[in-house]
């Protein structure tokens, strides 16, 4: 059974910073992984998607990165801005099922 | 504006009282989902439909039940069987089986919060 993982729980950093959030995943055999931010109190935004055949996907500041072999993926906040704090979730689809299986998140603070 | 709608934002159910949350999508999706969110804790999946006219429990489907009779909506009823019903609820859809699953994405709805009185 697939089980995500995401490790620290909790990051406070002061602005400028570069910083990684990590995502595990115990079945290598995944179709994509998805990155996601929640603002308190509101939904999930998709933020970055890395289908199985893809190494790393970009967007503006963001960068995620996947490493089946391992089973990790990160994601890299470059120049870390106070509007990047937020809930950061990694999600992988099951085989089979197609549910979705998510990381508990971590929860980043960028100190102005 | 194409996206997934939630209703109400915020619910209060007394005890014993059934409370059905709504959820909408114009993505042309096949699939939706519902999941719990609990304070500090990851999304918990309850139920999911991967076509129209079916749906399958998920880790904690016990105390409410789906129907999913048109395939823009998949409305969730929080039943007096669900003891601890209090949380905030999150409705998705993904798969457009056209694209295939290795591209398909996951869309949120803003979330209904619901409390027990």
């Amino acid at each position: 059974k697939q089980e995500v993982t995401q490790i620290p729980a909790a990051l406070s950093v002061p602005e400028g910073e570069n910083l990684v959030l990590n995502c595990s995943f115990t079945d290598s055999a995944i179709y994509n992984l998805q990155w996601f931010r929640q603002d308190p109190g509101k939904g999930l935004t998709s933020l970055l998607l890395i289908q199985s055949s893809q190494r790393e996907q970009t967007s503006g500041r963001l960068n995620a990165s996947l490493d089946k072999s391992s089973g990790r993926s990160t994601l890299y906040i470059a120049a870390s801005q106070p509007g990047d704090s937020a809930t950061y979730l990694c999600a992988v689809p099951e085989r089979r099922t197609y549910k979705y299986i998510f990381g508990t998140g971590t929860r980043l603070k960028v100190l102005a | 504006d194409g996206g997934i709608t939630q209703s109400p934002k915020y619910l209060f159910r007394k005890e014993g009282q059934n409370v059905t949350l709504s959820c909408e999508q114009n993505l042309n999706h096949d699939a939706m989902y519902w999941y719990r969110q609990d304070p500090g804790q990851g999304l918990r999946l309850i139920y999911y439909s991967q076509i129209v006219n079916d749906f399958q429990k998920g880790d904690i489907a016990e105390g409410y039940s789906v129907s999913r009779e048109k395939k823009e909506s998949f409305p969730l009823t929080v039943t007096s069987a669900q003891k601890n019903p209090t949380a905030f609820y999150l409705c998705a859809s993904s798969i457009n089986r056209l694209a295939g699953i290795s591209t398909d994405t996951q869309y949120f709805g803003p979330g209904t919060r619901l409390t027990v009185l």
